[in-house]
């Protein structure tokens, strides 16, 4: 039972160009939701986060959208750069619960 | 900020050894660690919770007799791998959690495990 959902595999974005990547969950008790970056044979590295409470949160070129009735959330990266190209997942956590349940992970590429 | 050191990074052993992976947290103190595998083009799956001086909580379909998971220290736990088989091959990333709350989770660089 896949609570968190990515259901692009994969995104190519022109450099300068706004990458969007969504995120889906079925689960109404996620009250926390995080986006994480991970290169090849590395961990994860924390991006940005959004508290249920939220329907937006902004970090530089980074920006979470949150839609609560949809149970959908979407990563914004302005302006894509080169090295913005890395699997991203969304991940989300409910209160009481410390453990992340990850999505399946988009593979965003850059084109120079 | 906070770092989480992971080793080895790749391993590759004979089918019926036993490997262990380590996880520090490097400057500070991790009250919970956090194990996950992941599969190739797959989501991260959490394995199992452990907490410093107590056994490791473990995720539902884990052996908990294959996957040994030692938290000996605030800052130091371990993923045993015993009688490892060719379909434990993954890659295994740990992550301690500074603190209470969502902001402190910080993942190792993972550990590439081959199974021959």
């Amino acid at each position: 039972d896949q609570q968190v959902k990515q259901n692009s595999p994969s995104l190519s974005v022109q450099e300068g160009r706004i990458s969007i990547l969504n995120c889906d969950y079925t689960n109404s008790m996620f009250d926390y939701f995080l986006w994480y970056k991970k290169y090849p044979a590395e961990g994860p590295t924390f991006l940005i986060s959004i508290s249920s409470i939220k329907d937006k949160n902004e970090d530089g070129r980074f920006t979470v959208f949150l839609n609560k009735s949809a149970k959908h959330l979407s990563l914004h990266i302005v302006p894509s750069q080169p090295g913005d190209s890395a699997v991203y997942f969304c991940a989300a956590s409910y209160f009481g619960n410390e453990k992340l349940t990850f999505g399946t992970g988009t593979r965003l590429t850059i084109i120079p | 900020g906070a770092v989480v050191s992971q080793h080895p990074s790749w391993v590759i052993c004979k089918s019926g050894t036993s490997v262990k992976i380590e996880c520090r947290s490097l400057d500070f103190q991790a009250t919970t660690m956090f194990w996950y595998r992941q599969f190739p083009k797959q989501s991260l799956m959490l394995m199992a919770t452990s907490n410093e001086g107590s056994k490791a909580t473990y995720e539902q379909g884990v052996e908990k007799d294959k996957f040994l998971i030692n938290h000996a220290s605030l800052t130091l736990s371990t993923l045993t791998v015993t009688s490892a088989h060719p379909e434990d091959s993954s890659f295994y990333i740990c992550s301690a959690q500074e603190g209470q709350g969502y902001y402190g989770y910080t993942f190792g660089s993972g550990t590439r495990l081959t199974v021959v």
